[in-house]
């Protein structure tokens, strides 16, 4: 199956700093990147949805200033968290599509500690 | 509102079978996922289903009936490593994924 990698898998950080996240689709082209947060032992919460080439759709309640998506490419995406803070720690997913809605391959997800 | 129901957490034994859940309540349906997840990892594909009836791979099928807004996730001869989080998720009318919660299962020798 199609390759998605995430890097880094985990990050400590201090708060008020800021934390990239980057997700590539290793042997596809990704028309669209989703990214996901999921608290423990609670459901994956869509954050945005970004197309190469076009701003990001982000969902109701999540701060576009705060979490900076870029789709530069077909193959990468990045989430950037600004001035982190202690209740942005959480786990964080990218998954990118290809076109057919059916599909969806998931990193490996980053797993943010904000201290 | 939209909402997606499953357990929250079961038990079965080794070599056991068991079946997990799913029903859902959403604006329009494009499909159904079952997704696993083990702890500190990413979600993985396990099975779509759109259309009514069971679909079979492997020790795992899932099966969905639409006109009652509920699918379940079969699992045959488990095994240990099957000990993971199963994720319903719903295609909604605009093919915005629906996530529930997730099944914690657990799997006893």
């Amino acid at each position: 199956g199609a390759v998605v990698s995430q890097h880094p898998s985990r990050v400590i950080c201090k708060s008020g700093t800021s934390v990239k996240i980057e997700c590539r689709s290793l042997d596809f082209q990704a028309t669209t990147m989703f990214w996901y947060r999921q608290f423990p032992k609670q459901s994956l919460m869509l954050m945005a949805t970004s197309n190469e080439g076009s701003k990001a759709t982000y969902e109701q309640g999540v701060e576009k200033d705060k979490f900076l998506i870029n789709h530069a490419s077909l193959t990468l995406s990045t989430l950037t968290v600004t001035s982190a803070h202690p209740e942005d720690s959480s786990f964080y997913i990218c998954s990118a599509g290809t076109g057919d809605v059916t599909e969806a391959f998931f990193g490996q997800g980053t797993r943010l500690t904000v201290v | 509102g939209q909402n997606i129901d499953q357990p929250t957490e079961m038990t079965a034994t080794e070599g056991a079978i068991v079946q997990i859940n799913c029903t859902y309540q959403t604006s329009g349906f494009n499909g159904l996922f079952w997704y696993q997840q083990h702890a500190g990892e990413a979600p993985t594909f396990l099975s779509y289903n759109v259309l009514d009836g069971l679909e079979e791979k492997g020790r795992f099928s899932s099966f969905l009936s639409r006109s009652k807004g509920y699918s379940y996730l079969l699992l045959k001869e488990l095994q240990m490593k099957d000990s993971a989080s199963y994720l319903c998720a719903v295609f909604d009318s605009n093919y915005q994924l629906i996530w529930g919660a997730g099944t914690k299962l657990i799997i006893k020798p």
